[in-house]
C-alpha cells in the first residue's frame, strides 16, 4: 500500500507566486489534514476535512486554501506565497470515529524567497 | 482548547543508556489519547507509542515505555538501551476521545552519542 503520498518533496517559490501541494491517500480515510512544521513550534494544523465536500480551518489557515472533491485527494493551495510560509508541510489522514493514529505523508520542504 | 508542552528542546544520551523525554498537557477532557511520534532526519513521522487515558497501565513497546500520570497531566517517554537510530525529533501529541484533530507539542531533539 502507498499510504499517504505527497508531492513535491521540495519546492522553491518567489514571493507572490502560487502553487498547489498535492496529497493523496489510498486507505479510504475520511479525515485528511495539512500541518506545517516550524522549529520550536511543533506541528500546527492548517486545514482539515472529514469527507468529500467538507473542509474546515485549523489553527493557522491564513494564506492557504483547500478543497476535497474526492475521498482520496486533499490539495493545499498557496495563493500568493510569502516568506513566512517557508516551512515543512505534512499531509496526514486517519479513519473518522476511531482512536487510531494519524498516518503521515513524507512532507514537503517549501522555501519562499 | 488543549495544549501540549515539551520543556526540553534538546537532549543527548550515550548509546546504551536510558533517557526520559517530558511532556505535559492541559485539557478538561476525561477521555483522550496521547501519542509519541518520532521524526528521524529522513523527516518521516513514525508512531512510537500510544496511551489511552482510561487505562491505568503504562504502555510499552519494546525499548520504549511511558510514565502516564493523569492527575498531573504528564506523559513522559522513556527510551531504554538507547541506539544511534533513536536520534530524532520526538513529538508528544494529544487527541480527545473520538476526536478529529491532533494537538502536537513543540518537540524534543534527541541525539544519541556513540
Amino acid at each position: 500500500n502507498a499510504g499517504v503520498t505527497q508531492t513535491p518533496k521540495f519546492q522553491v517559490l518567489k514571493t507572490g507566486q502560487s502553487m498547489t501541494l498535492q496529497c493523496a491517500q489510498d486507505m479510504n480515510h475520511e479525515y485528511m489534514s495539512w500541518y506545517r512544521q516550524d522549529p520550536g513550534m511543533g506541528l500546527r494544523l492548517i486545514h482539515y476535512s472529514v469527507g468529500a465536500g467538507i473542509t474546515d480551518q485549523g489553527e493557522v489557515p491564513n494564506g492557504y486554501n483547500v478543497s476535497r472533491s474526492t475521498t482520496e485527494d486533499f490539495p493545499l493551495r498557496l495563493l500568493s506565497a510569502a516568506p513566512s510560509q517557508t516551512s515543512v508541510y505534512f499531509c496526514a489522514s486517519r479513519r473518522v470515529g476511531t482512536n487510531e493514529k494519524l498516518f503521515f505523508g513524507s512532507g514537503t520542504q517549501l522555501s519562499v524567497l | 482548547a488543549q495544549t501540549v508542552t515539551q520543556s526540553q528542546p534538546e537532549m543527548s544520551v550515550q548509546e546504551a543508556e536510558t533517557v526520559t523525554l517530558s511532556c505535559t498537557y492541559d485539557t478538561s477532557e476525561n477521555n483522550y489519547y496521547l501519542f509519541w511520534y518520532k521524526q528521524p532526519p529522513s523527516r518521516q513521522m513514525i508512531l512510537v507509542i500510544r496511551q489511552e487515558a482510561y487505562k491505568q497501565q503504562n504502555a510499552t513497546e519494546n525499548r520504549f515505555s511511558v510514565n502516564f500520570q493523569k492527575a498531573a497531566k504528564s506523559f513522559s517517554l522513556k527510551i531504554s538501551d538507547s541506539q544511534l537510530g533513536d536520534t530524532a525529533m520526538y513529538f508528544c501529541a494529544f487527541m480527545k476521545n473520538y476526536g478529529q484533530n491532533f494537538v502536537f507539542g513543540p518537540g524534543t531533539r534527541l541525539s544519541v552519542l556513540p
